[in-house]
C-alpha cells in the first residue's frame, strides 16, 4: 500500500519552457503532499507544503509564481516550473500522506529535470 | 545546530558486518519518528517507523530514546544491497504538524 506515483521521470527541455510534474497518491488519499527538490549529494529540500482545495504553503525562498503548485484532489498535485531555466535543473520528488500530520510521507519515483 | 542531526558518514563495512546508526532531534515537542532509505538518485522510501519500545524487521532493529531524545538504527548481517543513505526523519506537532528530515548518513557494504 502507500504508492505515490510521479509522472514524468524525465524532462529535458529548451530554457523558456514551463514544465509541469504530476504527483498522483494511486491506492489511498492524499490529505497533504510536498514538493522537494534534491540538488546532487545533498539534502531534500522542502520547497512547498499543499493541502487539497487549498492555495500552497512554500518554504521561504521559493517563488511561488515559479513554481505553481495545484492540489485539485485527494489523489493528485501538480507542479509547474514556469519558464524554466538551467539553474532550475534539479531532481523534484514528491511525497504525499495520509491521515493525520504525524503518519509518515511516501514519496513519488521523482522527476529529474534538465533545461537546456 | 539543526534540528535533526546525523553523523554524514560514510561508514564503509565488510558484508555481513553490523553497523548502528544514531540520530539526535533538539525539540522534545517531536512525536512521531522514521527511518527511510534513498538509493543514489532515487527517492527516499520508508525503512521503518521507531517506537520507544523498538521495532524489529528482519536485519534491521529502530529504538527510540526519548529521554536522550536520540533514535538509532541496527543493521545486522550487512548485504551489498544495505549500500545507500539513510535517513532520519521525525514529526514535531508545535501548532501544527512538521516533518523534519536528517541530512542523511551513507553506508557502503562492500565484499
Amino acid at each position: 500500500g502507500a504508492v505515490v506515483s510521479q509522472h514524468p521521470s524525465w524532462v529535458i527541455c529548451k530554457s523558456g519552457t514551463s514544465v509541469k510534474i504530476e504527483c498522483r497518491s494511486l491506492d489511498f488519499q492524499a490529505t497533504t503532499m510536498f514538493w522537494y527538490r534534491q540538488f546532487p549529494k545533498q539534502s531534500l529540500m522542502l520547497m512547498a507544503t499543499s493541502n487539497e482545495g487549498s492555495k500552497a504553503t512554500y518554504e521561504q525562498g521559493v517563488e511561488k509564481d515559479k513554481f505553481l503548485i495545484n492540489h485539485a484532489s485527494l489523489t493528485l498535485s501538480t507542479l509547474t516550473v514556469t519558464s524554466a531555466h538551467p539553474e532550475d535543473s534539479s531532481f523534484y520528488i514528491c511525497s504525499a500522506r495520509g491521515g493525520v500530520g504525524n503518519q509518515p510521507q511516501h514519496f513519488g519515483d521523482g522527476t529529474r529535470l534538465s533545461i537546456l | 545546530r539543526k534540528e535533526v542531526e546525523q553523523d554524514p558518514g560514510p561508514f564503509n563495512v565488510p558484508e555481513g558486518a553490523t553497523v548502528a546508526f544514531n540520530c539526535t532531534y533538539s525539540n522534545s515537542a517531536s512525536q512521531s519518528f522514521f527511518w527511510y532509505r534513498q538509493d543514489c538518485r532515487k527517492e527516499p522510501k520508508l525503512l521503518m517507523s521507531v517506537y520507544s519500545s523498538g521495532n524489529e524487521d528482519g536485519r534491521f532493529t529502530a529504538q527510540l530514546n526519548r529521554a536522550s531524545q536520540y533514535i538509532s538504527l541496527l543493521i545486522r548481517d550487512s548485504k551489498l544491497s544495505d549500500s545507500a543513505t539513510y535517513l532520519c526523519v521525525v514529526i514535531r506537532n508545535t501548532g501544527g504538524f512538521k516533518t523534519i528530515f536528517g541530512a542523511g548518513t551513507r553506508l557502503f557494504v562492500k565484499a
